[in-house]
């Protein structure tokens, strides 16, 4: 059964700090692995995509990686700031449908204090 | 940010009511989705359509109906509203074609039935 799985389920961390939501995902045959941010009431918001022969990518203070002979995935997020507070979505496509079929994970409820 | 627009943000109504639930999108593609979210939970995909005149059901079984007669226009129709259709609603849009295409989510409606 294809899913995706995160952790931690929620996050604490204070301002200026880094932290690491991980991952980890069983579609196969896998096409790419996207991050997303959803704040609050709102849309998810793309951050980065990944396709097989990448390992990193990074948008600003976050960096994505990838190893595609675990299934797994990581978002690194630098210097945390208080917008960060969201909830971070782990989703994978796979390549067996013209639809290029999602499958989502339950996200990261991130919170930055202050 | 991403143009796609759903109308409206936020709905209470009473079981039995008929509501359609808008979704725009000025970017011209050609795929369009509609999501059903709940608190903490991954998004489930209800419906799809590959462009004008297509739709398709999702993973998630619906009461829910839509229709696709403009490409920028994509809305859900529910005929009778019941407490169990209480839920977030994201529309969402992404360009046709292979490979690692983005999708452009709507901010999502907020439907509460009573």
């Amino acid at each position: 059964k294809n899913q995706v799985e995160q952790s931690p389920q929620s996050l604490i961390i204070l301002e200026g700090k880094n932290c690491t939501l991980q991952c980890n995902y069983t579609v196969s045959p896998f096409s790419n692995l996207r991050w997303y941010k959803q704040d609050t009431g709102r849309g998810p918001v793309s951050l980065t995509i990944m396709t097989f022969s990448e390992n990193t990518k990074s948008n600003g203070r976050y960096t994505a990686t990838l190893d595609a002979d675990t299934k797994q995935s990581s978002l690194h997020i630098t210097a945390s700031q208080l917008s960060d507070s969201a909830s971070y979505i782990c989703v994978v496509s796979d390549r067996g449908s013209t639809l290029g079929r999602l499958y989502f994970g339950r996200g990261t409820q991130l919170t930055v204090w202050p | 940010e991403a143009d796609i627009y759903q109308t409206p943000r936020y709905l209470v109504i009473g079981t039995g009511k008929k509501i359609t639930l808008e979704c725009s999108q000025t970017m011209g593609h050609d795929k369009m989705y509609w999501y059903q979210q709940d608190p903490g939970m991954e998004l489930h995909l209800i419906h799809y359509s590959y462009g004008v005149n297509s739709t398709e059901k999702g993973d998630l079984s619906s009461e829910s109906t839509v229709s696709r007669i403009r490409t920028e226009h994509f809305p859900l129709t529910l005929e009778s509203a019941r407490p169990s259709h209480t839920s977030q609603y994201l529309c969402a849009s992404s360009p046709l074609g292979q490979g690692a295409r983005e999708q452009y989510f709507g901010p999502g409606t907020r439907l509460t039935v009573t």
